[in-house]
């Protein structure tokens, strides 16, 4: 168990719909990273959070949206769903900006648009 | 032998053999790098760190080799097993900034 939390763990919508994802970081961390990964492809990082303000963007489309509260934990929503957003969505914590420590992985949450 | 499939390159080794995993990273000011496993359905799973100081690293079975002149990071796990039949990502980042992970290499493990 690596102490990060994601809910729902599988989610089946209709495109055009729009999802939120949730991510509770391991205790004590500041930063959390969200990742998208295609079936059978590498990991596209999304967006990055620290300590409740943007820290990086990477390839998000703008019809993806992040936030991270003052509790530290973070969603992720998507919207206008279209059948190419299927994917596994994964939320990673680590313990923030200048500090090399691992980021640790969630389990995933994995969207299917129909 | 290592072949470019569909999406993954996949590297097929014999149990028991020893597997090497390359991986070319992109940004020389990285200073901090991770081997995952990823295996299916899961989400990636630390296996072995090293820093940019440093340009060797051994665990338990698996060793990181850097070479930060070419850019190069490898992983060999030596006695390949069967539960070792997983994706492997490499990962860099500098000092917490976002991890960018490359293109990941699926092992395959042969009886």
């Amino acid at each position: 168990d690596s102490g990060v939390t994601q809910t729902p763990k599988h989610l089946i919508t209709a495109t055009g719909q729009r999802v939120t994802l949730r991510c509770s970081p391991r205790s004590g961390d500041l930063s959390v990273y969200w990742y998208q990964q295609s079936l059978d492809q590498g990991l596209q990082f999304l967006i990055q959070y620290y300590n409740g303000e943007e820290r990086a963007k990477g390839n998000i489309l703008e019809r993806f949206s992040a936030q991270q509260f003052p509790d530290l934990h973070s969603e992720l929503n998507l919207s206008s769903l279209e059948l190419g957003d299927s994917a596994l969505y994964f939320c990673a914590s680590s313990g923030g900006l200048g500090r090399n420590t691992e980021a640790f992985f969630g389990q995933g949450t994995r969207l299917t648009v129909v | 032998g290592e072949s470019v499939g569909l999406h993954l390159p996949t590297l097929s080794v014999q149990e028991g053999d020893n597997s090497i995993i390359n991986c070319a990273y992109s940004n020389s000011a990285s200073d901090y790098f991770i081997w995952y496993k990823q295996e299916s359905g899961k989400g990636p799973q630390f296996i072995i760190d090293i820093r940019s100081n440093m340009d060797k690293r051994q665990g338990q079975r698996v060793t990181v080799l850097l070479n930060k002149t070419v850019k190069h990071l490898s992983l060999q796990i030596a006695a390949t097993q069967p539960g070792d039949s997983a994706v492997y990502f490499c990962a860099e980042t500098s000092y917490g900034q976002n991890f960018v992970f490359g293109p990941g290499t699926r092992l395959s493990v042969l009886p």
